[in-house]
């Protein structure tokens, strides 16, 4: 019963590819995120989507394209993949309405060669 | 944009000791958190504060929101190995609206000797 879910765990793709990550909250939340961890451990926000809609974009590359088709789902699209872009991202979700206890899939590590 | 500084930046203790790490801001946050990732795992929530002032325990967990709204400590008493991990502190800020955007810190790696 995973409560945030993102496939897949691990991809391996060459310079100047597109892919995408998928994720699933099965919590009944409203707001979801996606969050870059580096090779550093820093972790950043990309996006946050609330009840579908586009509520913070972090000046992210347009080569990323995040998609909520419901609310219970925010899938990540990058096009013309490059080496920085080898990072473990997160998807997260939460309640919203500003209760803030983010909850965290298990990460796709991204690996661009 | 929002800075966190989490320190210390790593630790290495023997089991059975207490442990404490603290996050420090420029702004002021709504909300404090603090998280510890397992390597391979994402981020788990370990203690929500929403009070200037609180103090919250969690088990052997204890963490603070600063008065001033700028600052939070997360203690943890008598370690154990299962404690390792890289633990994270997040700030909270209403951008306005629904626009709630968690800041991180830059972790606290803990290494606990049996």
């Amino acid at each position: 019963d995973t409560a945030v879910s993102q496939t897949p765990k691990y991809l391996v793709t060459q310079m100047g590819n597109d892919k995408s990550i998928k994720c699933e909250q099965n919590l009944g939340h409203d707001t979801m995120y996606w969050y870059k961890q580096d090779s550093k451990k820093f972790l950043k926000i990309m996006f946050s989507y609330n009840n579908k809609e586009l509520i913070i974009n972090e000046t992210v590359p347009n080569r990323f394209s995040p998609k909520s088709p419901d609310k219970a789902h925010l899938n990540l699209h990058i096009n013309s993949l490059e080496l920085g872009d080898s990072a473990v991202y997160f998807c997260a979700s939460d309640p919203g309405q500003g209760i803030s206890a983010a909850f965290f899939g298990q990460g796709t590590r991204l690996t661009v060669v | 944009g929002q800075q966190l500084n989490q320190s210390p930046q790593s630790m290495f203790i023997q089991e059975g000791e207490d442990v404490s790490m603290n996050c420090t801001s420029s702004s002021i946050f709504n909300t404090w958190l603090w998280y510890k990732q397992d390597p391979g795992e994402g981020p788990v929530l370990l203690i929500a504060l929403y009070k200037a002032g609180e103090l919250t325990s969690n088990g052997r967990l204890t963490a603070q929101f600063g008065i001033t709204r700028k600052d939070s400590f997360l203690n943890i008493s008598a370690s154990i190995p299962s404690d390792v991990g890289i633990y994270f502190c997040a700030g909270q800020e209403n951008s306005g609206g629904s626009n709630y955007k968690l800041t991180f810190g830059k972790g606290t790696l803990l290494t606990v000797n049996p």
